[in-house]
């Protein structure tokens, strides 16, 4: 199992580019999640999907969008760059859990720098 | 105030030496997490936890529930623990809408 694949792994962009990050499971985990690190900060929530067919915004979710595509992928897509969206963008995914917590298995990371 | 507040922000050790790091917490949880991201690498989860303790080799984390904190600690440490640890709580309301710490630099010196 490969478990939690994103694409690409480096990325330079001009201020005003667009793109889309992928990311991909094989757990047939129900949930799936994007964060973004940044130094001295702990990592942010931009958009959760509890479940297939839905998403919601995290913390951090101006500048962004996401799909759901299917069970095993989620993507990000930044639709006109910023500077401060210079990050490392990780994709985890998880059991699906209300009330309950799951372990959540990371992606190895996107590092996007935008000029 | 942030809610997942982690202490040391560095911790230099020599090899062999025990070590603790802490996690305190201020919103009511469903669990806790313990991940560690070695430089440059991915983000491994080490433990979930809801009370008491667990062990995995020569790492232990506890949790005491009343006083909202949870320690970390690593027996006869070794270079290759050099690794940001990373605290993090399943909120009560949405156990896997986790907050996470700002992480504690741990750098093992042989």
């Amino acid at each position: 199992n490969a478990g939690v694949t994103q694409t690409p792994k480096f990325q330079v962009l001009k201020t005003g580019q667009s793109m889309t990050l992928q990311c991909a499971q094989d757990m047939n985990h129900n949930s799936m999640y994007w964060y973004r690190q940044d130094p001295g900060m702990g990592l942010r929530l931009i958009y959760y999907s509890a479940s297939e067919g839905t998403t919601d915004k995290g913390e951090v979710p101006n500048g962004y969008n996401v799909s759901r595509l299917n069970k095993r992928e989620f993507s990000l897509r930044l639709e006109s760059a910023a500077p401060s969206q210079t990050s490392v963008y990780f994709c985890a995914s998880s059991g699906q859990g209300w009330l309950v917590s799951y372990e959540q298995f990371f992606g190895p990371g996107t590092r996007l720098t935008v000029l | 105030k942030n809610e997942v507040e982690q202490s040391p922000q560095n911790l230099t050790a020599q090899e062999g030496e025990f070590i603790t790091i802490n996690c305190s917490y201020s919103v009511g949880i469903s669990a806790l997490h313990w991940l560690q991201q070695h430089p440059g690498g991915g983000i491994v989860s080490l433990f979930m936890l809801s009370s008491g303790k667990k062990k995995h080799g020569r790492l232990i984390a506890t949790i005491n529930i009343q006083e909202k904190h949870s320690s970390l600690h690593i027996t006869a440490s070794h270079p290759r623990d050099s690794a940001v640890y990373i605290c993090a709580v399943g909120r009560k309301e949405y156990g896997n809408k986790l907050v996470f710490g700002a992480g504690t630099i741990l750098r093992v010196k042989s």
